[in-house]
């Protein structure tokens, strides 16, 4: 049990458009779920974090108009980067907590390349 | 954003060789994780530690919780190659559903 999935695995956009990744937690429901980027041979950074049914909180220095989040579901987080460009290029990773026994469970990442 | 501080930055060892690394923050946490991140993947979660001064084990990996809060530590025994990856420790103030602070990761490689 406790499968996170994201969906695209991998993406390439051009730049100045829009992406969107799927974060879905498959056999437990999640009020809380985590996006963080993770650039090449780096740790992971949070950037924000996304409550069913509430507006995302963000982490200082990330651009919530740039970095959309929705959290329309138990079970679904999705993250849009508007206008994506070059630098944008990274690993994004979402995970999910499950309560009781109070843990995180990470999705398998996406990989976005800007050209 | 905060990171916690992992040393060794990286380690080279044989494999059956036992080994070592820890995690040291400038703040306390009241829980601590170990995650696994192979290439291309998402971490796995290793261990969890809820208490100060626990001493936990899940196979040939054991993990304490330092008694000031401020420090973790995780040892494997007996390496072998599919140990080879990227471990990171992380900091929770509180549970599941709070964020969690990385640290700077160490990467294991084994030699053959």
């Amino acid at each position: 049990g406790a499968v996170v999935s994201q969906h695209p695995s991998r993406v390439i956009c051009k730049s100045g458009t829009s992406v969107k990744i799927e974060c879905r937690s498959l056999d437990f429901q999640a009020t809380t779920m985590f996006w963080y980027r993770q650039f090449p041979k780096q740790s992971l950074m949070l950037m924000a974090t996304s409550n069913e049914g509430s507006k995302a909180t963000y982490e200082q220095g990330v651009e919530k108009d740039k970095f959309l989040i929705n959290h329309a579901s138990l079970t679904l987080s999705t993250l849009t980067v508007t206008s994506a460009h070059p630098e944008d290029s990274s690993f994004y990773i979402c995970s999910a907590a499950r309560q009781g026994p109070y843990e995180q469970y990470f999705g398998p990442g996406t990989r976005l390349t800007v050209t | 954003g905060q990171q916690l501080n992992q040393s060794p930055q990286s380690m080279f060892i044989q494999e059956g060789e036992d080994v070592s690394m820890n995690c040291t923050s400038s703040s306390i946490f009241n829980t601590w994780l170990w995650y696994k991140q192979d290439p291309g993947e998402g971490p796995v979660l290793l261990i969890a530690l809820y208490k100060a001064g626990e001493l936990t084990s899940n196979g040939r990996l054991t993990a304490q919780f330092g008694i000031t809060r401020k420090d973790s530590f995780l040892n494997i025994s007996a390496s072998i190659p599919s140990d080879v990856g990227i471990y990171f420790c992380a900091g929770q103030l509180g549970f599941g559903n709070e964020k969690l602070t990385f640290g700077t990761g160490t990467r294991l490689t084994i030699i053959p």
